[in-house]
């Protein structure tokens, strides 16, 4: 299986605070990377896919990037409802694998 | 519009079967992987597998291979995710989601989430 390793898994941030999530996968992956937003109770929600193609609905604040096996969500001014965990996922192998999460928590 | 819903939330015991659905509408069924991820009690998310309705194609993650079955009935576009015969360690959130059958296979819709309890 291929590992997908996130980085932090928690951060404390204030609104218009700029943000970057790492995530790192244990080989190359090209850009099959999607990352999600979940909030509690609710589905996850598809931000970004391909690395850094923005889901249609989605705020220009969030950006992603890389390719191979080291990858970035950036979120460039967080607003109060961006506070969530984030998760990347790898769809390159089967199993498709998800890295651990990262809360986003206000500081 | 594209939905994806759920079956509502189950209590069992230990050792029974159970088996929950994702009923879709608003797009081509067959285009498109359903998969089904688990979610257990402030945890991460895991994939537990996919199937793609036009060939009933099935891929399992390795950790979940022979813990569970997913199928699909066409003639009513849904998927399902069963269960022989459940554990304690199977307490968790149940989520299918709609994955495009080329390019980033990434998942766009996602139904609503179903609770699942295994208690004695």
């Amino acid at each position: 299986d291929i590992q997908m390793t996130q980085t932090p898994s928690s951060l404390s941030a204030s609104v218009g605070d700029r943000v970057s999530i790492t995530c790192r996968a244990s080989q190359g992956i090209s850009r099959f990377l999607n990352w999600y937003q979940q909030k509690p109770g609710k589905a996850p929600k598809l931000l970004v896919y391909s690395a850094s193609t923005l889901q249609g609905g989605v705020p220009s604040r969030f950006s992603g990037s890389g390719s191979g096996t080291d990858f970035t969500l950036t979120i460039s001014s967080l607003q109060p409802e961006d506070f969530a965990t984030y998760f990347c996922q790898q769809t390159y192998y089967t199993p498709w694998t998800f890295g651990q999460g990262t809360k986003v928590d206000v500081k | 519009e594209v939905q994806l819903v759920q079956s509502g939330a189950e209590v069992k015991k230990p050792g029974q079967p159970l088996k929950i659905s994702c009923r879709t509408s608003g797009y081509i069924f067959g285009d498109y992987w359903i998969a089904w991820v688990r979610q257990m009690p402030g945890k991460g998310l895991e994939w537990l597998g996919m199937i793609y309705p036009a060939d009933s194609d099935t891929r399992y993650s390795p950790s979940f291979q022979g813990q569970v079955t997913i199928t699909v009935d066409n003639s009513i576009t849904t998927a399902y995710l069963q269960w022989s015969s459940l554990e304690a360690s199977d307490n968790a959130m149940y989520f299918c989601a709609r994955h495009s059958g080329s390019g980033s296979f990434s998942g766009d819709y996602w139904g609503q989430g179903t609770q699942v309890i295994v208690s004695s």
